[in-house]
């Protein structure tokens, strides 16, 4: 089944500790994203890639970073600058370049400082 | 810019009533729309999808929605709503140029009483 799987589903994370967060796809995606999810403030984007080896920040890159050697893989690493890292995190994919399609989403990651 | 806004950050129905979450965007150029759910602890799942065809959509789990393009909306109905439809649900809209980017809605809360 072609999908996206984030691992691990819960983390947990002393302060001042980086953490990285996994997302692998094989719906041979072209484009993929980082959403982190606050109660009551919907999907803010931190970074997406269109392609392998490039990517961009989004809204909310600050303390975050990310890596796109293969095109399978996006991992996200929460850096101890991040104020406020405690949140729902969801890695998405879609088609790319010119083909418009939906996004497609992995079962998110929940971390938390402890 | 694309921009999507959602009415109304929690409806409240009672089973077997009409379900109607609202979503107004803004394009400068035919948008392609999704609606998305999310389940508690769970990735978004795509609902249904306008890509210019049809302006009425008819999507999973009896949901279908209306492109109207004087009144810049998209609004996602479901004659009779089920205990099992509670959960969030979101708008978005892909960019025209950048198919590649998606703009999220804040999200809607539905809340069905028996």
């Amino acid at each position: 089944d072609g999908g996206i799987t984030q691992s691990p589903k819960y983390l947990f994370r002393k302060e001042g500790q980086n953490v990285t967060l996994s997302c692998e796809q094989n719906l041979n995606h072209d484009a993929m994203y980082w959403y982190r999810q606050d109660p009551g403030q919907g999907l803010r984007l931190i970074y997406y890639s269109q392609i392998v080896n490039d990517f961009q920040k989004g809204d909310i890159a600050e303390g975050y970073s990310v890596s796109r050697e293969k095109k399978e893989s996006f991992p996200l690493t929460v850096t101890s600058a991040q104020k406020n890292p405690t949140a729902f995190y969801l890695c998405a994919s879609s088609p790319g370049g010119t083909v418009r399609g939906e996004a497609f989403f992995g079962q998110g990651t929940r971390l938390t400082v402890v | 810019a694309q921009s999507v806004t959602q009415l109304g950050s929690h409806v409240s129905v009672s089973e077997g009533a009409l379900v109607l979450l609202r979503c107004n965007y803004s394009s400068s150029v035919p948008p392609y729309l999704f609606w998305y759910v999310q389940y508690p602890n769970q990735g978004l799942q795509l609902l249904l999808k306008y890509t210019s065809a049809a302006t009425l959509v008819k999507g999973i789990n009896g949901f279908e929605a209306e492109f109207k393009k004087s009144e810049t909306s998209f609004h996602l109905t479901k004659p009779s709503a089920h205990m099992s439809d509670a959960a969030e649900y979101f708008c978005a809209v892909s960019a025209p140029y950048n198919f590649n980017k998606f703009y999220f809605g804040s999200g809607t809360k539905l809340n069905v009483k028996p």
